[in-house]
């Protein structure tokens, strides 16, 4: 089965930290992607990703970053950390660019307080 | 770019039947995805509907309309098991020529008995 990890279920963060979010998949896929999920809003793509070292803007990306730097790990970076940033993270991957399934990981509740 | 509605929510009744609606915008269209998500879960990927018609998956099945841009999630013999919040996604061409997926907000459905 494929396996998507995020480091951390639960976080909690001061306003003006950096904070990084790490996520790591076992099944070699080419797309990984970082979503925040808020109530009523649905999936709000963040960052994805085709290929190592490569990066796109997502629908929502203003105050994060992110690094590819390996195949199977993709970082969400939060350069200085707000409390609108508060939200459930989620990181998913998918087999390449044709491939019509993503799989998720179980997501990471970060506060900023 | 990209954009997707669908009911906030929908009550049903034990094993009768469910549709769950969703109309999208996108240009490039690919496909269009439903996903299920039960509380504290993670997303997990049902169907993908690339042509026109009918997809059956056991209790589950999705329709796709390419010229009215809709589709739905059809859910038979509910179960109890059922409740979940239900996502479509549509797969489309952006800027740059990137293919990207966006999700809806969501649809929470609660079975009742």
């Amino acid at each position: 089965d494929v396996k998507v990890t995020q480091s951390s279920r639960y976080l909690v963060k001061r306003t003006g930290e950096k904070v990084f979010l790490e996520c790591v998949q076992d099944m070699d896929h080419e797309n990984m992607f970082w979503y925040r999920q808020d109530p009523g809003l649905g999936l709000r793509l963040i960052y994805f990703s085709y290929d190592v070292k490569m990066k796109e803007k997502g629908d929502i990306p203003e105050g994060y970053s992110v690094s590819r730097e390996k195949k199977e790990r993709f970082s969400l970076i939060l350069e200085s950390a707000s409390t609108n940033q508060t939200s459930m993270y989620l990181c998913a991957s998918s087999l390449s660019v044709g491939n019509t399934e993503a799989f998720f990981g179980q997501g990471t509740r970060l506060t900023v307080v | 770019g990209q954009s997707l509605e669908q009911p906030s929510e929908v009550t049903a009744v034990e094993g009768a039947i469910v549709q769950i609606n969703c109309t999208y915008q996108t240009s490039g269209f690919y496909g269009l995805s439903w996903y299920q998500q039960h509380d504290g879960g993670a997303p997990t990927f049902l169907s993908y509907n690339a042509l026109d018609g009918l997809e059956e998956t056991g209790r589950f099945s999705s329709f796709l309309s390419r010229s009215d841009s809709y589709g739905y999630l059809l859910l038979q013999e509910l179960q109890m098991k059922d409740s979940a919040s239900y996502f479509c996604a549509v797969r489309g061409v952006v800027d740059g020529g990137y293919q990207k997926v966006t999700f809806g907000t969501g649809t929470k459905l609660q079975v009742i008995p």
